[in-house]
């Protein structure tokens, strides 16, 4: 069974710069998340899907980050305009469904603004 | 008030020694579970162990077990005979209420543990 896929591993932009992260779940997964882990820190939950509808993303700045899951399948993450304190890893993982305790990471998009 | 404590940031423990990682939680929902996960320094989180806050016996998966204590909020994770391949960092998570499996974790800020031989 193929794993979380992340892409791309990493990225440097400009502060100011639009950047996008894309997400393919575990074929099947109903569940699909987005974290944000700035270094030294553990991940924070910026948002959740199920299927193709937003289940919690309550923590998410959405003057500057959107996210969408159109066919319930892959995933884009995007942040427009960046700033400085958005340099971390964002790790997407999938569930198999909502009940299920198990989720899948993948292995993170790094993300440096300078 | 931070809802997950990881007090140690980094442990070097010797191999095949059992080494046990301190997680304390805060919440007043009596529906809670609590979670462990491995980061290997190649990026991805792995789920170890699980404990839902009602369950009575504590949660044993291979070598890692969890440490229950309800009363003192701590969920500890055990690893017996620790080996080389164990060293990442180590998450403690816990979501709260009746939600799904792994909704709205909160995750502490880890301990990395070295495994030395």
């Amino acid at each position: 069974e193929a794993g979380v896929a992340q892409s791309p591993r990493y990225k440097i932009i400009e502060k100011r710069q639009s950047v996008a992260f894309w997400c393919n779940p575990i074929s099947g997964h109903a569940t699909l998340y987005w974290y944000q882990q700035i270094l030294g820190q553990g991940p924070k939950l910026l948002i959740q899907f199920q299927n193709n509808g937003v289940v919690d993303d309550s923590q998410l700045p959405k003057d500057r980050f959107s996210a969408e899951r159109l066919k319930g399948v892959d995933s884009t993450l995007k942040i427009q305009p960046a700033k400085l304190e958005d340099s971390a890893v964002y790790l997407c993982a999938s569930s198999r469904d909502r009940e299920y305790t198990e989720a899948f990471f993948g292995q993170g998009t790094r993300l440096t603004v300078v | 008030a931070q809802k997950i404590t990881q007090t140690q940031p980094g442990m070097f423990v010797q191999e095949k020694e059992a080494v046990t990682l301190d997680c304390t939680y805060d919440t007043s929902d009596p529906s809670y579970g609590l979670f462990w996960y491995k980061q290997p320094s190649s990026g991805e989180m792995i789920f170890l162990i699980y404990q839902g806050s009602y369950d009575q016996q504590n949660a044993t998966e291979g070598r890692y077990s969890l440490n229950f204590q309800k009363a003192r909020k701590s969920a500890n994770l055990v690893i017996s005979a620790s080996q080389l391949g164990d060293s990442a960092m180590y998450f403690c998570a816990m979501r709260e209420g009746q939600r799904g499996g792994a909704d709205g974790l909160t995750f502490g800020k880890g301990t990395h543990l070295i495994i030395q031989p």
